[in-house]
């Protein structure tokens, strides 16, 4: 049954504009993420949220902002999308952070950046 | 540098036989290891892990073997079914950076 909400599924955009994804987990974890995962299947974490501060931001480039109202939502937000963009986007959730054991996934959504 | 690396990167196998898939790592501070199974269309999911003070753990169909000294692991699945096609990641469980770091998957192909 699934746990972490995404939506949309898929996205498609020209360049230059702004996107926003929406993640939300009815886990009662009390840390969300973000991850890339590009054409390859390599997942690289981008974002990760405890009691909404930021614990972990990885050098992405600064078009990208994670948004959070609340534990259990967190939004990615893209400012002027580029090419290298496309990418399906997966929000996770655990309990505590780097908590591989309680780390579940959304099932993502697709960008294309046209 | 923290990483998590996999081979081999496609994998087929006809349906009935052993699946053997490869996983290795540099950091020592990791002491959980997730596999993950991901589908098409669906993100990855926990099928089977172990800390580092196991060297083995079964799980049905599912083993992992773990060898410290040597800084690697195996995923074994027997009795491989066309349903266990799927892409599949190692992880190491690094709780000092609070991240978990991903292994770039093996595509697991079972012919039927």
């Amino acid at each position: 049954e699934t746990a972490v909400f995404q939506t949309p599924n898929y996205h498609v955009t020209q360049v230059g504009n702004e996107v926003s994804f929406n993640c939300k987990q009815t886990l009662g974890h009390d840390t969300m993420y973000w991850y890339k995962q590009d054409s390859k299947k390599l997942l690289k974490i981008m974002f990760s949220y405890n009691n909404k501060q930021l614990i972990v931001n990885e050098t992405v480039p600064r078009r990208f902002s994670p948004q959070s109202s609340d534990k259990a939502h967190l939004n990615l937000r893209i400012k002027s999308v580029e090419p290298e963009d496309s990418a399906v986007y997966l929000c996770a959730s655990s309990w505590g952070t780097g908590r591989a054991e309680t780390l579940y996934f959304g099932s993502g959504t697709r960008l294309t950046v046209l | 540098q923290q990483q998590v690396r996999q081979s081999p990167q496609s994998l087929t196998v006809w349906e009935g036989e052993t699946a053997i898939l490869n996983c290795s790592y540099e950091d020592s501070t990791f002491n959980y290891f997730p596999w993950y199974q991901q589908f098409p269309g669906e993100g990855p999911a926990l099928l089977i892990s172990i800390r580092s003070v196991s060297d083995k753990k079964e799980d049905g169909r599912f083993t992992i073997f773990f060898n410290k000294r040597e800084k690697k692991l195996s995923l074994h699945i027997t009795d491989s079914q066309p349903g266990d096609s799927a892409t599949y990641f190692c992880a190491g469980d690094d709780t000092n950076a609070y991240k978990v770091i991903f292994g770039k998957g093996t595509h697991l192909h079972v012919l039927p």
